[in-house]
């Protein structure tokens, strides 16, 4: 079955520490995105890439970095500028096309100590 | 500009009853509006959309939405709750129809209660 594959579910990582979370999709979509995800809060939007070798920052890229290399892979690295780092993390894809709804992940939830 | 607003950060409704989910939106042109559910550590998934024509969708799972342009709004309902609903639901709206431009709701966790 299609789908987006997120890893790890659970990642534990020391203040200071650059981490990467990966996601990989099977389904063939053009656009590719980052969401955070706080409690009590809607998802915000952290990168996006609407086609290979380009992408484009969301409402909160600061602290992060992205790159999308091949069609279905677009790893997100959350550095140490990123000020509350601790989130989940959702990663989600669609045709790119208008009014193409998402398809997401099952997220990674990142803990910073 | 775009904002939408989710009335109710939980509520809970007995197994059978009508479920009512709140969504109200702020748009300067007709929008596109979503509903997605979430179920606990997974991702979000589609329930419903709207775009044009229509103005009562319906989508997975029983649910369906009423896009009301006169009360800028966009509720959820199913008429008859199941355990199995128990989930977060968000709203979002798009001035674009692109996913990049899609603004989400702080989202309503629904209980169902037996």
């Amino acid at each position: 079955d299609g789908g987006i594959t997120q890893s790890p579910k659970y990642l534990f990582r020391k203040e200071g520490q650059n981490v990467t979370l990966s996601c990989e999709q099977n389904l063939n979509h053009d656009a590719m995105y980052w969401y955070r995800q706080d409690p009590g809060q809607g998802l915000r939007l952290i990168y996006y890439s609407q086609i290979v070798n380009d992408f484009q920052k969301g409402d909160i890229a600061e602290g992060y970095s992205v790159s999308r290399e091949k069609k279905e892979s677009f790893p997100l690295t959350v550095t140490s500028a990123q000020k509350n780092p601790t989130a989940f993390y959702l990663c989600a894809s669609s045709r790119g096309q208008l009014n193409s709804p998402l398809h997401f992940g099952n997220g990674t939830r990142l803990t910073v100590t | 500009a775009q904002s939408v607003t989710q009335l109710g950060s939980h509520v809970s409704v007995s197994e059978g009853a009508l479920v009512l989910l709140r969504c109200n939106y702020s748009s300067s042109v007709p929008p596109y509006l979503f509903w997605y559910v979430q179920y606990p550590n997974q991702g979000l998934q589609l329930l419903l959309k709207y775009t044009t024509g229509a103005t009562l969708v319906k989508g997975i799972n029983g649910f369906e939405a009423e896009f009301k342009k006169s009360e800028t709004s966009f509720h959820l309902t199913k008429p008859s709750a199941h355990m199995s609903d128990a989930a977060e639901y968000f709203c979002a709206v798009s001035l674009t129809g692109t996913a990049s431009k899609l603004t989400f709701g702080t989202g309503t966790r629904l209980q169902v209660t037996l």
